[in-house]
C-alpha cells in the first residue's frame, strides 16, 4: 500500500522556467510533510517542509503547497537551474502521535534542467 | 547544521558474511535513528526504527534476526547485515532525529558477491 505517491518518474525543464513537482498521499494521518533532494549514491538532502495547518510555504527559490481536502502537495521551483538537476522525494509523517515518527517517502521525481 | 555521518560509503562482501555500517550523529544528539533500504529506481523503505538503549522496531517484513541494530548511545547507532545475500545488496541510509528535525546520513552501497 504506497501512502505517499509521486506519478511522475521524470520531468524534464527548461533551465529559467518554473519546475512543478507533484505527490499524493493517502493517510489523512499525515500532518507534517517534506521534500528531499537527493542525489544519486549520497543521502537526502532536506529542502523544504509544510505543517499541515498551513498550504503554503516559501524558501527562495522553492515554495511548496498543500492541499488538504485534495491529500495533494506540490513543489515549485522557479527559476530551474542546471544545479537542480536529481530525484525528488516527498515524504510525510504524522507528528501528533508521540515520539519520533518515522518518514514515508514516495518514489521520487527524476527532475532534468535543460540549458 | 546537523550532521550524520555514516560509514562506509560502500562495501562489497562474499556471501555469507557480515557487514556493520555505522552512523554518528556528531554535533547533536540521536534519540531515534531511522534505517532505510533503497533499491535502485525506488522509494526509500523504512526497516527499522531504534531508540537509544532499548530494541529497535521493525517494519513488517523486515528480518530482525539478519538486520541486527544497535543503539548503545546517543550518538551511535549501527546496522549488521548477517549472512548476506545478493539480495540483500541495496543502498542502505540512517537518519537521525534531532533538534534540527531529520538529517540522513550519505548512504552506504552494499553488494554481496
Amino acid at each position: 500500500d504506497q501512502q505517499v505517491k509521486q506519478n511522475s518518474p521524470s520531468l524534464s525543464v527548461q533551465e529559467g522556467r518554473i519546475s512543478i513537482l507533484n505527490c499524493d498521499y493517502t493517510n489523512s494521518m499525515f500532518d507534517y510533510f517534506l521534500w528531499y533532494k537527493k542525489y544519486p549514491a549520497e543521502g537526502p538532502t532536506f529542502l523544504i517542509s509544510i505543517s499541515s495547518i498551513k498550504d503554503k510555504n516559501e524558501d527562495g527559490r522553492f515554495t511548496v503547497f498543500l492541499n488538504k481536502s485534495a491529500k495533494h502537495l506540490s513543489l515549485h521551483i522557479v527559476p530551474s537551474q542546471p544545479g537542480d538537476s536529481a530525484v525528488y522525494f516527498c515524504a510525510a509523517s504524522a507528528r501528533a502521535a508521540q515520539g519520533a515518527q518515522k518518514l514515508v517517502f514516495g518514489q521520487g521525481t527524476r527532475l532534468t534542467i535543460n540549458p | 547544521g546537523a550532521v550524520v555521518s555514516q560509514h562506509p560509503s560502500w562495501v562489497i562482501c562474499k556471501s555469507g558474511t557480515s557487514v556493520k555500517i555505522e552512523c554518528r550523529s556528531l554535533d547533536f544528539q540521536a534519540t531515534t535513528m531511522f534505517w532505510y533500504r533503497q533499491f535502485p529506481k525506488q522509494s526509500l523503505m523504512l526497516m527499522a526504527t531504534s531508540n537509544e538503549g532499548s530494541k529497535a522496531t521493525y517494519e513488517q517484513g523486515v528480518e530482525k534476526d539478519k538486520f541486527l541494530i544497535n543503539h548503545a548511545s546517543l550518538t551511535l547507532s549501527t546496522l549488521t547485515v548477517t549472512s548476506a545475500h545478493p539480495e540483500d545488496s541495496s543502498f542502505y541510509i540512517c537518519s537521525g532525529d534531532g533538534v534540527y528535525g531529520y538529517t540522513f546520513g550519505s548512504g552506504t552501497r552494499l553488494t554481496v558477491v
